[in-house]
C-alpha cells in the first residue's frame, strides 16, 4: 500500500481566513514533504521533514506553517496568503530522506 | 546547479505506437532516476525508479539508464490514449551528498491520439 491521503481536496479562501490542509500516511513513512506546484510547472519543494523534524525550509514566506504532529501527519497552516499563492498542494512520502517518493491526491487551494 | 532536462512537447503519438521520452541531467554523482505520469490536475503517480545502467521493464513501460551520457528515458510501447499525461522525471543526487531531495524536469506532454 502506497497511499497518501491529503484533505480537503478542494479550499476556496480568502486573504484574511485562516486554514489547514492536512496530509496522511500509515506506511511506516519517516520523510514528509510538502510541494507546491503551479500549472504546466514542475512540483516545487517547500518543506521537508525527516523523523518529525523539520529538515528543509525552502525560504517560504511565513504565511505557510508547517506542523508535523506525529510520524503519520503533517499539516500546512495557512494564514494572510495571497492570490499568487493560489495552486496545487501536494504532499509526499519516502521511507527516509532519499528514497521513492509518493504523493499524494493533492489541494486544489484558490485564493481570492 | 543541479539541472533535469525535459523537451516539453507535446509529443504526439498514434495509438499503439512507442512512445520515447528523454531526460537528461547534469549532476554526474546522481544515483537515482524516477518518471512520474501526472494527468491534467492530478498529482504525480510514480512510474518507475532505476538506480542502474541499462533497462527496466514494468509492463509496457521500460526505463533505460546510461549515466555515462547522463540520460534516462522512458519508453511506452502500444501507447494508448489513456497514456496521455505529462511524464516528470526526477534525479536525486548521491546520498550524503548534501541533498536528499530529488530535482524534477519541467515534464514532456504526451499526447496518444487514436
Amino acid at each position: 500500500d502506497t497511499e497518501v491521503t491529503q484533505t480537503p481536496k478542494h479550499l476556496v479562501m480568502g486573504m484574511t481566513n485562516k486554514k489547514s490542509l492536512k496530509c496522511e500516511q500509515h506506511m511506516g513513512h519517516r520523510a514528509m514533504y510538502w510541494y507546491k506546484q503551479k500549472a504546466k510547472k514542475p512540483p516545487e519543494l517547500m518543506f521537508v521533514y525527516s523523523y518529525e523534524k523539520l529538515s528543509i525550509n525552502e525560504s517560504v514566506p511565513s504565511r505557510f506553517s508547517p506542523e508535523c504532529p506525529n510520524s503519520s501527519l503533517l499539516n500546512l497552516h495557512l494564514h494572510a496568503l495571497q492570490p499568487e499563492d493560489s495552486a496545487l498542494y501536494l504532499c509526499a512520502s519516502s521511507q527516509v530522506l532519499g528514497e521513492t517518493q509518493y504523493f499524494g491526491p493533492g489541494t486544489r487551494l484558490l485564493v481570492l | 546547479q543541479k539541472e533535469v532536462e525535459q523537451n516539453s512537447g507535446p509529443l504526439s503519438v498514434p495509438e499503439g505506437a512507442i512512445a520515447s521520452l528523454n531526460c537528461t541531467y547534469s549532476d554526474r554523482g546522481s544515483q537515482s532516476f524516477f518518471w512520474y505520469r501526472q494527468y491534467s490536475g492530478k498529482s504525480p503517480e510514480l512510474i518507475m525508479f532505476i538506480y542502474s545502467n541499462g533497462d527496466k521493464e514494468d509492463g509496457r513501460f521500460t526505463a533505460q539508464l546510461n549515466k555515462a551520457s547522463q540520460y534516462v528515458s522512458l519508453l511506452i510501447r502500444d501507447s494508448q490514449p489513456s497514456d496521455s499525461a505529462t511524464y516528470l522525471c526526477a534525479v536525486l543526487p548521491l546520498s550524503g551528498g548534501g541533498s536528499y531531495i530529488p530535482t524534477f524536469g519541467r515534464g514532456t506532454s504526451l499526447i496518444v491520439h487514436p
